[in-house]
């Protein structure tokens, strides 16, 4: 089943912070947060796995409640390269390959 | 090391026409998956295989097909195209599953009309 993400877009000004939010029915191996901007592929961000692992972006930080199947993206000090549009991927606890992913949430940062 | 490739990048096909997307990784990446993404919508996992031989459906498999005999290429076929199958069509590839990043393609822009 398809995550749920919350809010489904986000304007800020450059330096604001935000969170994007992922939550999922069912019990989780691992979170993937991808960003895309508009006609591009989408780009790696982090990997969050059950147990507390983490893997991904020096300057973005995430955190993952395996309990309550949900997890955040911290963006902070936002820049402009900062906008596109993001993606949460969940991978169930089962760890069978299948990465669904959310709807997406825009992010639009202006000057 | 040219990572993740897929050919076309564009196409437009009739209603009825058949067609294969490319997708070749040189990564030699054991999984690989085939997703498709609708104008202002998320992506949907279509296909994805765990190594040569082996492949297992997605959320949206219907009106497709893969095959994986080589570790290098994923092909996906699409043999009665259907108007509703207009979309961008990605590939990606990762060593392992569920706890590694998926390398993306370029994409392929398909329209059938």
């Amino acid at each position: 089943q398809q995550p749920v993400q919350s809010p489904q877009a986000v304007i800020l000004r450059e330096g604001e912070d935000a969170v994007i939010n992922c939550s999922s029915s069912k019990a989780l191996y691992s979170v993937h947060w991808y960003r895309q901007k508009h006609g591009e592929a989408p780009i790696f961000l982090m990997i969050l796995l059950k147990g507390g692992e983490q893997k991904g972006h020096d300057k973005i930080s995430a955190s993952f409640n395996e309990k309550k199947q949900q997890s955040s993206l911290y963006l902070t000090a936002s820049q402009l390269s900062y906008s596109g549009t993001y993606f949460c991927g969940t991978v169930g606890s089962g760890n069978t390959g299948k990465l669904i992913f959310g709807q997406g949430t825009t992010l639009q940062v202006k000057p | 090391n040219a990572g993740v490739t897929q050919t076309p990048k564009f196409r437009i096909l009739k209603i009825g026409q058949s067609m294969t997307l490319q997708c070749a990784q040189d990564m030699n990446h054991n999984y690989m998956y085939w997703y498709r993404q609708d104008p202002g919508m998320g992506l949907k996992l279509i296909y994805y295989s765990v190594g040569a031989g082996i492949t297992d459906k997605g959320e949206v498999p219907n009106g497709y097909n893969v095959s994986r005999s080589t570790t290098e290429d994923f092909p996906l076929r699409l043999e009665l195209a259907a108007p509703s199958q207009t979309s961008v069509y990605f590939c990606a590839s990762s060593s392992l599953t569920g706890g590694e990043t998926q390398y993306f393609g370029p994409g392929t822009r398909l329209t059938v009309l």
